[in-house]
This record gives C-alpha cells, sequence and structure tokens, in this order.
C-alpha cells in the first residue's frame, strides 16, 4: 500500500539559513510526487511537481527512487515561507495520498 | 489558476441532522472531483472520488451511505453526511481536476469544518 512519511510536524529555522522538509514515500508503482503548501487563511495549493523539475519560489525537490525520498529544499529561507507544507504521492488520476504535513516556521 | 469554491466554510449541526456540502468549479469544468477528509494534526485523508454522471468510488472503509456524493455536473459536487454523529465533526476538503490537467494539478476548495454538537 502507498504511504507519504513527513517525519517532522515542525520545523524552524532562521531567515536566511537553508531549509530541508523530508519527504518519504512508499509504493509499489511508478511515483509521481508533489509539495502542496498551504499559507495561512489559504487554500491548499501546488508548489511543485517533480516530473517538472522545476523551482518554485526558490525551492526544489528531486526524487531519490533509491532512497524512496522527495526532500524539499530552499537554500536561503524567506519569511513569507512560513506556511503547512504538505508531501503527496499520486497513485490513480490525481488520486493523492499525503502526508502529515510540516509546519515551516522562518524566524526573522 | 482554477479556481474552486466550497460552501460552507463552517457548518455547526445536531447530531442525527443530515449536512450538506458543495463543491463548485468556477472557471472550468471539472471532470474529476474529490473529497477529503481531515482529522486534527492529521494528514487529508482521500475519502472518494467523483465522476460527473457516474457513482462515485469510495476508499476503502468509508461509508457510501453515510457520505453521499453526488457529481451532478461539471462544476458541482456535493458531499452529504448523513445523520451525523459527533465523530462525523472534521474538516471536509474538496478538489477538483480537468481532464487537460489530469495527473498534473489539483484545485482545492477552502474546505468546511464540521462540527457535530
Amino acid at each position: 500500500a502507498q504511504r507519504v512519511t513527513q517525519p517532522e510536524k515542525l520545523l524552524s529555522v532562521f531567515k536566511g539559513a537553508p531549509v530541508e522538509l523530508k519527504c518519504n514515500y512508499s509504493y509499489s508503482g511508478s511515483p509521481e510526487l508533489f509539495w502542496y503548501v498551504q499559507y495561512s487563511r489559504q487554500r491548499l495549493q501546488l508548489l511543485l511537481r517533480h516530473i517538472s523539475r522545476e523551482s518554485i519560489k526558490g525551492f526544489t525537490a528531486d526524487l531519490n527512487k533509491g532512497e524512496t525520498s522527495f526532500h524539499l529544499k530552499k537554500p536561503f529561507a524567506q519569511e513569507e515561507d512560513s506556511a503547512m507544507y504538505y508531501c503527496a504521492l499520486q497513485t490513480g488520476a490525481n488520486n493523492l495520498f499525503f502526508g502529515t504535513g510540516t509546519r515551516l516556521t522562518v524566524i526573522p | 489558476g482554477a479556481v474552486v469554491s466550497q460552501h460552507p466554510s463552517r457548518v455547526i449541526c445536531k447530531s442525527g441532522t443530515s449536512v450538506k456540502i458543495e463543491c463548485r468549479s468556477l472557471d472550468f469544468q471539472a471532470t474529476t472531483m474529490f473529497w477529503y477528509r481531515q482529522f486534527p494534526k492529521q494528514s487529508l485523508m482521500l475519502m472518494a472520488t467523483s465522476n460527473e454522471g457516474s457513482k462515485a468510488t469510495y476508499e476503502q472503509g468509508v461509508e457510501k451511505d453515510k457520505f453521499l456524493i453526488n457529481h451532478a455536473s461539471l462544476t458541482l459536487s456535493t458531499l452529504t453526511v448523513t445523520s451525523a454523529h459527533p465523530e462525523d465533526s472534521s474538516f471536509y476538503i474538496c478538489s477538483a481536476t480537468t481532464q487537460e490537467n489530469m495527473n498534473t494539478e489539483a484545485f482545492f476548495g477552502q474546505g468546511t469544518r464540521l462540527t457535530v454538537v
């Protein structure tokens, strides 16, 4: 069965420091992985997906099939990055399975 | 990006009554809509997938007679929590996608906080 694990519920970093939000997955098929973000009082929205290999708002995430990981990284955190981040695994046509989320706080 | 509107944002109901939650895609036709439930401090759990004009597909452990889903048009899906009980209190979120965006991006509603008293 599919599973998405985000080991850190809370993560605090200082502004300008690097940040890494961890995500590991378990899935027998070929994984499609996403990061979704929810800013305060806003709805959940897509941040990035691994197949596009893009950088959004300075964030990147690389799919490591050997380690079954899809960690989200940013070299220099900004205050506006404070939000709830969810890693998600897609198993079918947009059937998303979410991790428990990590609340990132960037300290000024 | 595409907009999905969910209504109501908050609802309080008495135990034993039914509550309907609406999910609308405002500027696109949603061929598929998804309903999630989120318990406090837990992740979003997929409840069911609904395609326009057909019966919803429920995830294991979700009672289809308890959580009635209707997707009568390409812009509207409804979730009705029937004979609600306090344990149904939760945060319900819908998402929608299009045939063109299938496998790329889901657009989420703002969620509905249901409290059953």
